[in-house]
């Protein structure tokens, strides 16, 4: 079965400090891969998302990830966070084709909370 | 208005007491899921339903029930509310057809506390 790994379960950084959080999944086949945020106290909402293409995916807010099939990765990353991206990160994967299941699984997120 | 509501917000319960989360959208999707957050757990998957007539389990179903009275609304229902099942739940759809971009869209959440 698919699964998702965020191994920073939390990070500490101070404005302007580069981020990356890292996202690694378990499946062979075709994959559709996203990076959802969650601000205190809300939903999630849409970062980025990977479908085909070019493997550098740039989403809102300054955040892009890079997918690297060899490694079964999908890390985010910004090079200056700020105090506004204080929140709750979360890695999620469908896998796509014959047998897959496709539903979207969701790591088990990481806490980013940024110091002013 | 929001595209995906959750009603209620937040709710206190009692063991044994059954509790209907209800969920409904605007967005004309087919797809709907529940999902129930909690601290370092993650998101994880309850229940999913892909049109009226489909419903599947997730990978945490135990406990509880589903119904899809419409495409617009996907009600979640614990019959007898333990209190592992404080969480906060959150209903999301999606417009996947295999080609589509199968992006959720997520409703504000439900806080349930059981004691």
């Amino acid at each position: 079965a698919q699964s998702v790994s965020q191994h920073n379960h939390h990070v500490i950084l101070s404005e302007a400090a580069s981020l990356e959080l890292g996202c690694n999944y378990s499946y062979g086949g075709t994959v559709n891969l996203f990076w959802y945020v969650q601000y205190p106290g809300q939903h999630l909402q849409l970062l980025l998302k990977y479908f085909s293409g070019d493997p550098l995916v740039k989403g809102i807010k300054g955040f892009e990830a890079e997918f690297i099939k060899s490694k079964f990765s999908f890390n985010l990353r910004k090079p200056s966070v700020q105090w506004s991206d204080t929140a709750e990160y979360f890695c999620a994967v469908r896998a796509r084709g014959g047998g897959a299941t496709n539903k979207l699984i969701f790591g088990t997120g990481t806490l980013l909370a940024v110091q002013p | 208005d929001a595209d995906v509501t959750q009603t209620p917000r937040n709710r206190i319960t009692k063991t044994g007491k059954r509790i209907m989360l209800e969920c409904s959208q605007t967005k004309g999707h087919d797809r709907m899921y529940w999902y129930r957050q909690d601290p370092g757990l993650g998101l994880r998957l309850i229940y999913y339903s892909f049109d009226v007539k489909d419903i599947n389990k997730g990978e945490i179903s135990d406990g509880y029930s589903v119904s899809r009275q419409a495409q617009a609304k996907f009600s979640l229902s614990l019959e007898s509310a333990i209190p592992n099942q404080t969480a906060l739940y959150f209903c999301a759809t999606s417009d996947w057809t295999g080609a589509g971009t199968g992006e959720l869209f997520f409703g504000e959440g439900s806080r349930l506390t059981v004691l």
